[in-house]
């Protein structure tokens, strides 16, 4: 079956700018996770969506970033008036479950955003 | 908060030789413990969990870790490398029953020489 994709693969966008990240997570998968990597902070966790619960925010760096996940599969990861700080890979991760903390997460290829 | 700490940002290691790479974690409970790779411009993908069954596990492609509960260390293993096995490795937590996010290392690259 296809793995979890995301869009687009890569984003180019000026200081100040909103840029909208999309993940399709593998079907089936109620938990879905948005991480970030960089070079100077590595990987760091963001946002976990599980089921209709609300989501755990505590990773989200500022109040620029929100992410949504519609019906319960397509996840949207937002960020506002983007700062060159903001440039990284953003990999999302989706799992069959989300309690528990054992489950695999599956990871798409990412969405490399660069801010100039 | 759980913190993992990886021995060595850059290894390397000659094709056919021993491959250790190590992982340390803090918390007063084991966690669950977690070995993924990322090959260049690729997504990460899970070499091998441990979820409390045996302490040790192993994993795809030949690799295994050994959960060492005394040492707080889940170190990766693998008893020949191949050029194949280049790749960066992170090692990762989560902690029982407080959520599902994974805690990462800062990752290990592992170069292979013919």
């Amino acid at each position: 079956g296809a793995g979890v994709s995301q869009s687009p693969s890569n984003k180019v966008t000026e200081k100040g700018k909103d840029v909208e990240l999309r993940c399709d997570p593998i079907s089936g998968h109620t938990a879905l996770y948005w991480y970030r990597q960089s070079l100077g902070q590595g990987l760091e966790f963001l946002i976990y969506f599980q089921g209709n619960s609300a989501p755990d925010k505590s990773g989200l760096p500022s109040d620029r970033f929100s992410a949504e996940r519609t019906g319960g599969s397509v996840s949207t990861l937002t960020i506002q008036r983007t700062q060159q700080e903001d440039s990284a890979v953003y990999l999302c991760a989706s799992s069959k479950e989300g309690s528990g903390g054992y489950n695999e997460q599956f990871f798409g290829p990412g969405t490399r955003l660069t801010v100039l | 908060a759980q913190s993992v700490t990886q021995l060595g940002s850059h290894v390397s290691v000659s094709e056919g030789a021993l491959v250790l790479l190590r992982c340390n974690y803090s918390s007063s409970v084991p966690p669950y413990l977690f070995w993924y790779v990322q090959y260049p411009n690729q997504g990460l993908q899970l070499l091998l969990k441990y979820t409390s069954a045996a302490t040790l596990v192993k994993g795809i492609n030949g690799f295994e870790a050994e959960f060492k509960k005394s040492e707080t260390s889940f170190h990766l293993t693998k008893p020949s490398a191949h050029m194949s096995d280049a790749a960066e490795y992170f090692c990762a937590v989560s902690e029982r029953n407080a959520g599902n996010m994974l805690t990462f290392g800062g990752g290990t690259r592992l170069m292979v020489k013919p």
